[in-house]
């Protein structure tokens, strides 16, 4: 089955500190994979596409196919990175997006 | 354009009652979806559609949940005889044919007493 895996539920790191946000996912393709997040208050919307290959807000994330991940990384954590954050894959030939539970990272001051 | 938009923001209802969610996608996209989330999960899909065409529909969606997208613009999505663990956010959400970005409302939630 597809399956989409966030094995943190809460990331705490001091502001400063480097980040890793886990994602592992079960699909036999080759699937289009996101990272969304969720600002409190604020809607879910799209932080990164892999196939973009784009570092947004400082974050940057590989695709690796032998271990069939695709963790989120950012170097340096800010504040204003504290959110949940959604690992979310397309098989492909379908338009169908599936979600992992999501990890919330707080940054501490 | 404000984005997705969904009506209403809040439904409380009591066990058994109907109820009717209606989303606006973002004009142009051809992509209207469905999703459901609850405490501590991420969002779980419900439906998909092209255009007006339902096109996917999961196999979690019980013969009380009913989606449709008439003229291809806004979507309503229904859930007739409300039992308690209806009780979620549902999120709608657009999506442009390229690239597959999915656009989301701020959800409506629903609490089924």
């Amino acid at each position: 089955a597809q399956r989409v895996t966030q094995p943190e539920k809460l990331l705490s790191v001091f502001k400063g500190a480097p980040v890793e946000l886990k994602c592992n996912y079960s699909y036999s393709g080759s699937p289009e994979l996101f990272w969304y997040v969720q600002y409190s208050r604020q809607r879910l919307q799209l932080l990164l596409r892999h196939i973009s290959r784009e570092s947004i807000k400082g974050f940057t994330a590989d695709l690796n196919k032998g271990e069939t991940s695709f963790h989120l990384k950012k170097p340096f954590a800010q504040e204003e990175d504290s959110a949940m954050y959604y690992c979310a894959l397309i098989p492909s030939g379908t338009y169908k997006y599936i979600f992992g539970t999501g990890t919330r990272l707080k940054v501490l001051a | 354009d404000t984005g997705v938009s969904q009506d209403p923001r809040h439904k409380i209802t009591k066990r058994g009652q109907n109820v009717t969610f209606r989303c606006d996608p973002i004009s142009e996209h051809n992509r209207l979806y469905w999703y459901r989330q609850t405490l501590g999960q991420g969002p779980e899909f419900l439906t998909y559609f092209q255009n007006e065409a339902q096109l996917e529909k999961s196999r979690l969606l019980s013969d009380r949940f009913s989606a449709e997208r008439p003229k291809g613009s806004f979507s309503t999505l229904e859930i007739q005889r409300t039992e308690q663990g209806d009780s979620a956010m549902y999120l709608c959400a657009s999506s442009p044919k390229d690239p597959q970005v999915l656009f989301f409302g701020e959800g409506s939630r629903l609490t089924v007493l």
